[in-house]
């Protein structure tokens, strides 16, 4: 079946250490995206990538990093340099702007011990 | 700048009632907009989309949502609440300048009473 594949779905680290969250799609689209989600703020945008090798900041980059290597794949990596690390975050795909949704994965949580 | 408002953040209803979830934006340009549920733990469904055409969309599960330009609103509807409708429900907007961004509201929290 044809969908997005965030992994690990529970992660749990120290402080001080840098951790990726994988994301991984089969529907080949073009565009991927990094939100993070806090309970009453909604979606936030950290990285989005229109195609490979190409990525743009979001709202609240600082203290992320991303890769877009491949079209399938669009790693996020939280570096110790992350205030606030606790969270959720969730991956997303979209074809392009002229299809308009976006589709999004399971999610991975997040928390900083 | 486009932005979303989700007015209240927690809503209950009693099962069968009618449910309403509101949804004001503001954009400079026609936008998409979008409705999805999400339940705990989980990613983000789509309920429904408005894109161009017509202004009542309908979508899954029985919910549709009216595009009004004139209020910039996009309140999501279903005439019967059920149990199962319990989630957190956000409205986004997509700008179709070509950038790629999706803006979302805060969510609303759906309570469904027995």
């Amino acid at each position: 079946d044809g969908g997005i594949t965030q992994s690990p779905k529970y992660l749990f680290r120290k402080e001080g250490q840098n951790v990726t969250l994988s994301c991984e799609q089969n529907l080949n689209h073009d565009a991927m995206y990094w939100y993070r989600q806090d309970p009453g703020q909604g979606l936030r945008l950290i990285y989005y990538s229109q195609i490979v090798n190409d990525f743009q900041k979001g709202d609240i980059a600082e203290g992320y990093s991303v890769s877009r290597e491949k079209k399938e794949s669009f790693p996020l990596t939280v570096t110790s340099a992350q205030k606030n690390p606790t969270a959720f975050y969730l991956c997303a795909t979209t074809q392009g702007w002229n299809t308009g949704e976006l589709f999004f994965g399971e999610g991975s949580r997040l928390t900083v011990l | 700048a486009q932005s979303v408002t989700q007015l209240g953040s927690h809503v209950s209803v009693s099962e069968g009632a009618l449910v309403l979830l509101r949804c004001n934006y503001s954009s400079s340009v026609p936008p998409y907009l979008f409705w999805y549920v999400q339940y705990p733990n989980q990613g983000l469904q789509l309920l429904l989309k408005y894109t161009t055409g017509a202004t009542l969309v309908k979508g899954i599960n029985g919910f549709e949502a009216e595009f009004k330009k004139s209020e910039t609103s996009f309140h999501l509807t279903k005439p019967s609440a059920h149990m199962s409708d319990a989630a957190e429900y956000f409205c986004a907007v997509s700008s179709t300048s070509g950038t790629y961004k999706y803006i979302f509201g805060t969510g609303t929290r759906l309570k469904v009473l027995a």
